[in-house]
């Protein structure tokens, strides 16, 4: 599986953009980018995923390089509540096959 | 988004005894289950696979013998933690997904702490 790198923390203060960025520079063509949050002691949740192109949903954007060698979730105002580790995740298939989690980017919001 | 529900959500047991931890999806038929676990400030690490009917397909290094998964219906896998001891403590995570979902859902986790 191709490999992620992402910082291994970062902070926000509250209700201000957050930018969190992954390389994947050896991801192959077929490969979707997927990010996962984990909120303490939880089990992770999905946040988003793309291709190539940029994607938006109710919980985040995703930015995705021309190249495909990196990406950026985008949290737009950060809360309290997005205070969570997350993990981004190179998958070359939907649903059933598995999630390699890496040691994620974990993310404090400041009040 | 799909719901998986874990059951306990918490138990404690003394070394050599054996627990089992249920894995559920509440509104979806998953195809596929998911066993992870979490040490303390670590990230997640796969045990083990189940396909509905099939036998796991576990990770190098995770016992077989120790670790037992079941996976007899589309809603329901469990994980059996044969004669557990204190390094067995861990966080254990299910999570499942069908062949047409682009998504895991994952469950609450469940704490287990072998005395």
């Amino acid at each position: 599986d191709a490999k992620t790198t992402q910082p291994n923390s970062m902070e926000s203060n509250e209700e201000e953009p957050v930018h969190l960025p992954c390389n994947h520079s050896t991801i192959s063509g077929t490969d979707y980018i997927h990010w996962y949050r984990q909120l303490p002691s939880q089990g992770p949740e999905y946040v988003i995923h793309g291709l190539t192109s940029n994607v938006n949903n109710r919980m985040a954007s995703l930015a995705i390089a021309e190249d495909r060698k990196s990406s950026t979730l985008i949290l737009h105002r950060a809360t309290l509540r997005d205070a969570a580790v997350y993990y981004c995740i190179l998958k070359s298939s939907p649903g059933s096959y598995q999630l390699t989690f890496g040691k994620g980017t974990k993310l404090s919001v400041i009040p | 988004g799909a719901v998986v529900s874990q059951h306990p959500s918490r138990v404690i047991c003394k070394s050599g005894t054996s627990v089992k931890i249920e894995c559920r999806s509440l509104d979806f038929q998953a195809t596929t289950m998911f066993w992870y676990r979490q040490f303390p400030k670590q990230s997640l690490m796969l045990m083990a696979t189940s396909n509905e009917g099939s036998k796991a397909t576990y990770e190098q290094g995770v016992e077989k013998d120790k670790f037992l998964i079941n996976h007899a219906s589309l809603t329901l896998s469990t994980l059996t933690v044969t004669s557990a001891h204190p390094e067995d403590s861990s966080f254990y995570i299910c999570s499942a997904s069908s062949w047409f979902s682009y998504e895991q859902y994952f469950g609450p986790g469940t704490r287990l702490t072998v005395t």
